[in-house]
Parts: structure tokens; sequence; C-alpha cells
């Protein structure tokens, strides 16, 4: 389908190694998000772009988290020296737009999981 | 930070039960969003809300944004099995301009089971 693909749609890794998560957003898209979603948990914001400007990346834990965008398209969003805290399902979103009515369309999400 | 507490967290009951669950918050939002979540699947969009005392029905799903935009309800009448999921609401907080901001808080879930 035309749909937000994600992938790995698992990742199993050790402590201390780097991951690298991917997002294909639906076409045409220009806003995309990351979220991240722990057991029991909401979604949390980790980061944000639109179009050409500059990405909002208040929601990162930490400098370990970085994300980039390229081509106003596919999204990556990478975690260096992975800790046992860092695993949860790692949620990808993209919408036309951001008015109140926009909706956010997600693709299913990568479970990482750090031993 | 603006919070969204949903209630309860865990709900089981009977096909034909009706039920309500609540999103309850401090702060006032702009706009106000349900979403449903299915195992290892990302949330899909039921409704959005956005003026106060709002209401919204879809096929047996009532929605309702408080007259105050500080909370919001989802009611469903005569629940289906189908209708087993996680209920996410997720507010749109207004920004300091008075607009809207585009970045999403969402609660933790009301996780809903019907059984056959």
């Amino acid at each position: 389908g035309a749909g937000v693909s994600q992938s790995p749609s698992n990742k199993v890794t050790e402590k201390g190694k780097d991951v690298e998560l991917r997002c294909d957003p639906i076409s045409g898209h220009t806003a995309l998000y990351w979220y991240r979603q722990s057991l029991g948990q909401g979604l949390e914001f980790l980061i944000y772009f639109q179009g050409n400007s500059a990405p909002d990346k208040s929601g990162l834990p930490s400098d370990r988290f970085s994300a980039e965008r390229t081509g106003g398209s596919v999204s990556t969003l990478t975690i260096q020296r992975t800790q046992q805290e860092d695993s949860a399902v790692y949620l990808c979103a993209s919408s036309s737009g951001t008015s109140a009515y926009n909706e956010q369309f997600f693709g299913p999400g990568t479970r990482l999981t750090v031993l | 930070t603006q919070l969204l507490e949903q209630s309860p967290q865990f709900l089981s009951i009977q096909e034909g039960e009706n039920l309500t669950v609540y999103c309850n918050s401090s702060s006032v939002f702009s706009s106000l969003q349900w979403y449903r979540q299915e195992p290892g699947e990302g949330p899909v969009l039921l409704v959005t809300v956005v003026t106060g005392g709002e209401v919204k029905k879809l096929k047996r799903l009532t929605f309702q944004f408080g007259d105050a935009r500080k909370d919001s309800s989802l009611h469903i009448t005569a629940a289906q099995p189908g209708d087993t999921g996680l209920y996410l609401c997720a507010g749109r907080p207004r920004s300091n301009s008075g607009g809207s901001n585009y970045k999403l808080t969402f609660g933790k879930g009301t996780l809903l089971t019907v059984n056959p």
C-alpha cells in the first residue's frame, strides 16, 4: 500500500551497539515525526521535520539520539551506544500539514530490544 | 509540561456492554484527537474535535470535547470484540500566540478488551 513503512520491524541488539531505524513516509507528506512508545506509556515525542525547516529536536532524550531526513522524504533515527532503557517501540508518522485537522499517519513501528 | 491523564488504564467488558473512557488535563488544548492502536500496528486516527462542547459520532462511538477544552470522553455503545485495542487521546496544545502547536501530547492510553 501507500502507507508509512518502517524497517526493520524488530531489532535486537547488544548494549553499547549503534542502531539505525528507517522510516518511509507517505509520498508528498511534508511533516514527519518520530515517537517512542514504552510498555505502559503513551507516545513520547522525539523529533519533528517539516519541509526544509530546521527540525525540532526538543524531544530527543540524549545526545546519543539523532535523526536525519534526506531529500524531504526518507528519515533515519540513529541511536548510538544503546542502553537497556532504549528498549521500546519507535513509531514514525507523517502528515500533509500541521493544522488541527491534519491526520498523522503512523507506521507499524520498530520494536527495539537492547540486551 | 502539558499532561493528559486517561482513565481507566485497563477495561475488560462483555460484548454488548457500554463503556466510557476519559481523557483529562489541567491544560487547554486547541484540539484533541482520539486514536486506536492494535498490537503490532501504529495508532489510527478516529476523530478530531476542535470546538469546546463539540460532540462527534462515529457509528457506535461518541466523542465529546469539554466546554473548557481541557478534557474529552469516548463512549462506545454495544461494544463488539472488534473494538478491542488501545485507545489513545492526543491533545494539540495552544501556542503562546494563541494558535495551534504542531506537537501532539499523548495520554498513556486505555487498553480495552471486549470478550465475546
